[in-house]
């Protein structure tokens, strides 16, 4: 059983704050891994993709992601209330096809 | 425009009723995908085609049936749903459904279902 966990919050931060969203998976065979933005009443948003250990950044958000601890986690600086949303960690498993695998999501809240 | 556009946005439909989803992805893509998002729970896969074939079927009741024409649209076709289908329905689509790495899912804007 192939599985994302994250803490579905709600997450509360104040404007201009570090948000920090945290994401687990269960199966080793996982090969990439990717964040998504979903504004209420919207469809998910891609923001960020990872496929090695280490951090990537691209502008306000790093993405984290260790293999060996089979976590990976997205930080958002600078947070703005337009940040706010539910952030969708998926986990891709390639083995046998582009099967991608989501969490339930984290409600996250900036409060002006 | 969006790369991948859904209609219709609302569908309010009766449990006797025929409706269908429409998918369409402008991004040049092979691999299509149907998902669904309920309150609470995480996105379930539905459907994958590839180059117009179906890979996956991922124990859906056949009151939802799929068809992919061609590589740019997918259709779900809706009958005799019931109370419990009541979500939002999620089209997707990639490059390739085998690629082994590298490969990104792009979501159209999803077809809101209520069933009555």
């Amino acid at each position: 059983q192939k599985e994302v966990e994250q803490n579905s919050g709600p997450l509360s931060v104040p404007e201009g704050a570090i948000a920090s969203l945290n994401c687990t998976y269960s199966d080793r065979g996982s090969q990439s891994f990717f964040w998504y933005r979903q504004y209420s009443g919207k469809s998910p948003e891609l923001i960020m993709s990872i496929y090695s250990n280490g951090d990537k950044e691209d502008g306000r958000f790093t993405a984290q992601l260790n293999k060996a601890s089979q976590y990976v986690s997205l930080l958002i600086r600078d947070s703005q209330p337009s940040d706010s949303a539910t952030y969708l960690c998926a986990v891709n498993y390639s083995r046998t096809g582009n099967q991608f695998y989501f969490g339930t999501g984290t409600s996250l809240t900036v409060i002006p | 425009e969006t790369g991948v556009t859904q209609t219709p946005r609302h569908l309010v439909m009766g449990m006797t009723n025929k409706k269908s989803l429409k998918c369409e992805q402008h991004l040049g893509h092979n691999a299509m995908y149907w998902y669904k998002q309920s309150a609470k729970k995480p996105l379930e896969l539905m459907f994958v085609y590839n180059f117009k074939e179906q890979t996956e079927n991922n124990s859906v009741p056949s009151r939802f049936s799929p068809e992919c024409p061609n590589s740019s649209h997918l259709f779900l076709h809706l009958h005799t749903l019931q109370p419990e289908d009541s979500a939002l329905y999620l089209c997707a689509s990639s490059q390739e459904y085998f690629q082994i790495s590298g490969n990104t899912i792009y979501f159209g804007e999803g077809s809101w279902l209520t069933v009555v």
